[in-house]
């Protein structure tokens, strides 16, 4: 089956400490993009990637980094410097022509400890 | 900035009754525009896609249109069912590059009562 998976489910994060989140597509989509999500809130873009080994920032970037090292692949960062972390993160991919529909995996809510 | 606005916020129906869904964004030059729909705690599970060129986009009991001309998109969901309780975001897509970059509205959460 085709399609975005998510780990881990739930992330707990100290003060201080940088945690990753793994996002995989099979889709053999060009672009994938994470989001942020908050209580009552649409979501906010994150970082997006539309080939390998080239990303752009969103909407909210500061405190998240990212890579595109493989097509497959596009693992988020939550450093030290985001002070706000505790949110549902999801990551979504579409295919190379503009537009065309997003797929999102089922998220991840990062806690903070 | 492209804003999305979703009235209300929250709506409860009995069921088998139709469902209304609204959205508006202030920048009416929009590649395309993309209902979906979440379950709690879930990912988005896109419902409609409607491209700037279309007027609506159908499938089964869904019914989405578009007027860009007004900054409006509504969506229909005829004979609600409880299991189209959930939350629906509408998003819109930003013109200047398309690459799939959704604007968001925060959503309608709908209960569908038995």
């Amino acid at each position: 089956d085709g399609g975005i998976t998510q780990s881990p489910k739930y992330l707990f994060r100290k003060e201080g400490q940088n945690v990753t989140l793994s996002c995989e597509q099979n889709l053999n989509h060009d672009a994938m993009y994470w989001y942020r999500q908050d209580p009552g809130q649409g979501l906010r873009l994150i970082y997006y990637s539309q080939i390998v080994n080239d990303f752009q920032k969103g909407d909210i970037a500061e405190g998240y980094s990212v890579s595109r090292e493989k097509k497959e692949s596009f693992p988020l960062t939550v450093t030290s410097a985001q002070k706000n972390p505790t949110a549902f993160y999801l990551c979504a991919s579409s295919g190379r022509t503009g537009g065309e529909t997003q797929y999102f995996g089922p998220g991840t809510r990062l806690l903070v400890l | 900035k492209q804003e999305v606005t979703q009235i209300p916020a929250a709506l409860s129906v009995p069921e088998g009754e139709n469902l209304v869904l609204n959205c508006s964004f202030t920048d009416s030059a929009i590649y395309n525009l993309q209902w979906f729909r979440q379950d709690p705690g879930k990912g988005l599970t896109s419902l409609l896609l409607i491209q700037s060129s279309q007027r609506e986009q159908t499938s089964g009991r869904l019914n989405a249109s578009l007027d860009k001309s007004s900054g409006r998109s509504t969506l229909y969901i005829a004979a609600s069912q409880p299991g189209d309780s959930a939350t629906y975001l509408c998003a819109v897509s930003r013109t200047t590059d398309s690459w799939g970059k959704f604007q968001f509205g925060a959503g309608t959460q709908v209960v569908v009562t038995p």
